[in-house]
C-alpha cells in the first residue's frame, strides 16, 4: 500500500524557515516524480513544486520561486521542502503527491499524504 | 485568482446527474490533459479522473469527464449524498512550467 506521510509543520515567525519532510513507502520512490501542493486555510488546491525521478529537474509556482527549494533522498525514500523567507499567506496545509505514472513528469498526482499544517504568524 | 475557473458551487438530488465545468486557455487545458480531484471534509484530495476521461481503479463508473478546446467537465450521475465534496480541477500549464488548479466547486446534495 502507498503511504505518503509528511511531518514538519510548526508555527514560526514571518521571515523564518522551515524544512518539510514526506516519508514514502509501497511503492519504488525512485521511480516516480514527486510533489508538494498546499491548501490554506478554507481555500482551494495550490501546486507548491515537482522534482523528477532523480532530482535532475524542479519546478516551482511563482509564488515560491527563489524562496523554497524541493529536494529528495532516494536513499532514504524521502521528499523535502525547505522553506524560507517565510511569509503569512504561506499558512498553509502542505501535502507530498506522487505522480501517477513511473518515469514521467506531469501525469497527474494519483497518492496524498494526510499534509502537515504550516503556520506564518508573530 | 485561480487560472482554471470553476463555479463555486453546484447541487443536485440524489439521483440527478451533474455536471462541474473548469475552464482554461490553449497553455493549459487546450494542449494538456485534464485532472479531476475529489476532497471529502476533512480529508486528503482523491484522484477522480485523469487523462481528460479515465478513472483510477475503485472510482465508480458515475463519475466522468471531457474536454472541448480549452473547457472541460466533469460529470457526476446518479448522485448519492456520499459524492457531498469538493471537486477541483488541474492541468499543467505550459507557458507558466506549474501545475494550475481551478477554485473548486463545492458540491451539496439536497
Amino acid at each position: 500500500e502507498v503511504q505518503l506521510v509528511e511531518s514538519g509543520g510548526v508555527v514560526v515567525q514571518p521571515g523564518g524557515s522551515l524544512r518539510l519532510s514526506c516519508a514514502a513507502s509501497g511503492f519504488t520512490f525512485d521511480d516516480y516524480t514527486m510533489h508538494w501542493v498546499r491548501q490554506a486555510p478554507g481555500k482551494g488546491l495550490e501546486w507548491v513544486s515537482l522534482i523528477t525521478w532523480n532530482g535532475g529537474s524542479t519546478f516551482y509556482a511563482d509564488s515560491v520561486k527563489g524562496r523554497f527549494t524541493i529536494s529528495r533522498d532516494n536513499s532514504k525514500n524521502s521528499l523535502f521542502l525547505e522553506m524560507s523567507s517565510l511569509r503569512t499567506e504561506d499558512t498553509a496545509l502542505y501535502y507530498c503527491a506522487k505522480d501517477r505514472e513511473a518515469g514521467m513528469v506531469n501525469r497527474g498526482f494519483d497518492c496524498w499524504g494526510q499534509g502537515t499544517l504550516v503556520t506564518v504568524s508573530s | 485568482q485561480s487560472v482554471l475557473t470553476q463555479p463555486p458551487s453546484a447541487s443536485g438530488t440524489p439521483g440527478q446527474r451533474v455536471t462541474i465545468s473548469c475552464s482554461g486557455s490553449r497553455s493549459n487545458i487546450g494542449s494538456n490533459y485534464v485532472y479531476w480531484y475529489q476532497q471529502l471534509p476533512g480529508t486528503a484530495p482523491k484522484l477522480l479522473i485523469y487523462s481528460i476521461n479515465q478513472r483510477p481503479s475503485g472510482v465508480a463508473d458515475r463519475f466522468s469527464g471531457s474536454k472541448s478546446g480549452t473547457s472541460a467537465s466533469l460529470a457526476i450521475s446518479g448522485l448519492r449524498s456520499e459524492d457531498e465534496a469538493d471537486y477541483y480541477c488541474a492541468a499543467w500549464d505550459g507557458s507558466l512550467s506549474a501545475w494550475v488548479f481551478g477554485g473548486g466547486t463545492k458540491l451539496t446534495v439536497l
